[in-house]
């Protein structure tokens, strides 16, 4: 069973486009995060929301929204896409928002490629 | 600000031999955890380790096993008996203060055969 997923894996888009990618943890976890990982591999922290309520809204721009349904759920939208989103963004939940004393486990990847 | 840094860019190790990987980091935090992640070319991000910082004794999991020192604020990965499919690229990671994690730029290791 998968823990954490995301949708599409992959994600060829033009430039001015809106497009979405999904997140689903079935690990009955309350907080859900979003990372960006750029071309050089670094990976920064975009948003994370715990039950449902937004909690680290990073510098983002704010074509980049994120949205929870649900607490099993947080979607990343974005609209008027740019060459620079190109990157791989992460979808991660953890059991609680205790922070420093929680593991997060990741989802596979969405390979976002702007044109 | 919060911190990760891991020093070595890239490393190399010989299959069966093994290899240590360097990170320092910096928190305010008393109890947290600090971690490795492995990033292997499927860009999968696999939890290979986790220490817990109010305890003394080092964390090891198999083949893996970390050197914690809290007061110099290092975390090194010791992996032993390397194989072919340690190649990856391994993230140092800590805590940051609103419960995200703080990523290293990451070491890039190669196992050869």
């Amino acid at each position: 069973d998968t823990a954490v997923s995301q949708t599409p894996k992959y994600l060829v888009t033009q430039m001015g486009n809106d497009k979405s990618i999904k997140c689903e943890q079935n690990l009955g976890h309350d907080t859900m995060y979003w990372y960006k990982q750029d071309s050089k591999k670094f990976l920064k922290i975009m948003f994370s929301y715990n039950n449902k309520e937004l909690i680290i809204n990073e510098t983002v721009p704010n074509r980049f929204s994120p949205k929870s349904p649900d607490k099993a759920h947080l979607n990343l939208h974005i609209n008027s896409l740019e060459l620079g989103d190109s990157a791989v963004y992460f979808c991660a939940s953890s059991q609680s928002l205790a922070g420093v004393q929680e593991t997060q486990y990741f989802g596979p990847g969405t390979r976002l490629l702007v044109l | 600000a919060q911190t990760v840094t891991q020093s070595q860019p890239e490393m190399s190790v010989q299959e069966a031999e093994t290899v240590t990987l360097s990170c320092t980091y910096d928190t305010s935090e008393s109890d947290y955890y600090l971690f490795w992640y492995k990033q292997p070319p499927s860009r999968q991000m696999i939890l290979v380790i986790r220490q817990e910082a109010y305890k003394q004794q080092n964390a090891t999991e198999n083949r893996f096993s970390v050197n914690f020192q809290k007061a110099a604020k290092s975390f090194s990965l010791k992996i032993s008996d390397s194989q072919l499919g340690d190649a990856a690229m391994y993230f140092c990671v800590s805590p940051g203060s609103q419960g995200n994690l703080i990523f290293g730029k990451g070491t890039k290791l190669s196992v050869k055969p």
